[in-house]
């Protein structure tokens, strides 16, 4: 079974320039979240979602990120006039729908500079 | 990571050695996941805990909801366990984990 895949691996932008991450989940995962990891933390979440509709986006900086999934597959997270604080690596998850174990799977990451 | 806590925030083993690592929780987690993250970033999945323990080779996990903890025990401490481990809970609103800021694992030849 293939993993979550994420694209591109490695990212780097000036200030103002914008950026789209994209991520494919495990086949018939249902729930895809996307977290922000800034160095030395842990992730924090910043969008999830159940097939094509957010469920939870109430940590994403609405002003400069989106972040989209149409056909409830794969997902793209953008950020419009990227901040030298916006420097992290961005992973995205997903989940099955399993009541009794809701792991979560996640990709390698983009490592995203901000210069 | 308040609402997570993880101890210690390092921690340096002998080869073949033995250690635990713990998470204190302030919010009302039902369920409790642990990974590992490597050098290179990717985040494996080690356990997922409803209240109760669970054991996976040399390690060993355990959740107690009721005093809010969990713990992992490492056994017999392998070159390749280095990395940052992280736990991360789930509250009663379900779906969202919230985690530590980690502790970072070397272990030595």
């Amino acid at each position: 079974e293939a993993g979550v895949t994420q694209s591109p691996r490695y990212a780097v932008l000036q200030e103002g320039q914008a950026v789209s991450f994209w991520c494919d989940p495990i086949s018939g995962h249902d729930t895809l979240y996307w977290y922000q990891q800034p160095r030395d933390q842990g992730p924090q979440l910043l969008v999830y979602f159940r097939d094509e509709a957010v469920i939870d986006n109430s940590q994403l900086p609405s002003d400069r990120f989106s972040a989209v999934r149409p056909k409830g597959t794969n997902s793209t997270l953008k950020i419009q006039s990227a901040k030298q604080g916006d420097t992290a690596t961005y992973l995205c998850a997903s989940s099955p729908r399993d009541y009794n174990q809701d792991t979560q799977y996640f990709g390698p990451g983009t490592r995203l500079l901000v210069l | 990571g308040d609402k997570v806590k993880q101890s210690p925030s390092a921690l340096s083993l002998q080869e073949g050695t033995n250690s635990a690592l713990r998470c204190n929780f302030s919010i009302a987690a039902t369920t409790v996941q642990w990974f590992l993250q490597n050098p290179r970033g990717s985040l494996m999945n080690l356990f997922y805990l409803v209240p109760g323990t669970k054991e996976n080779g040399r390690l060993k996990s355990a959740f107690d909801s009721k005093e809010s903890y969990s713990t992992l025990h490492i056994r017999d401490a392998q070159l390749e366990d280095s990395g940052t481990y992280f736990c991360a809970a789930e509250d009663s609103a379900g779906n969202k984990l919230t985690f530590g800021i980690g502790t970072r694992v070397l272990v030595r030849p």
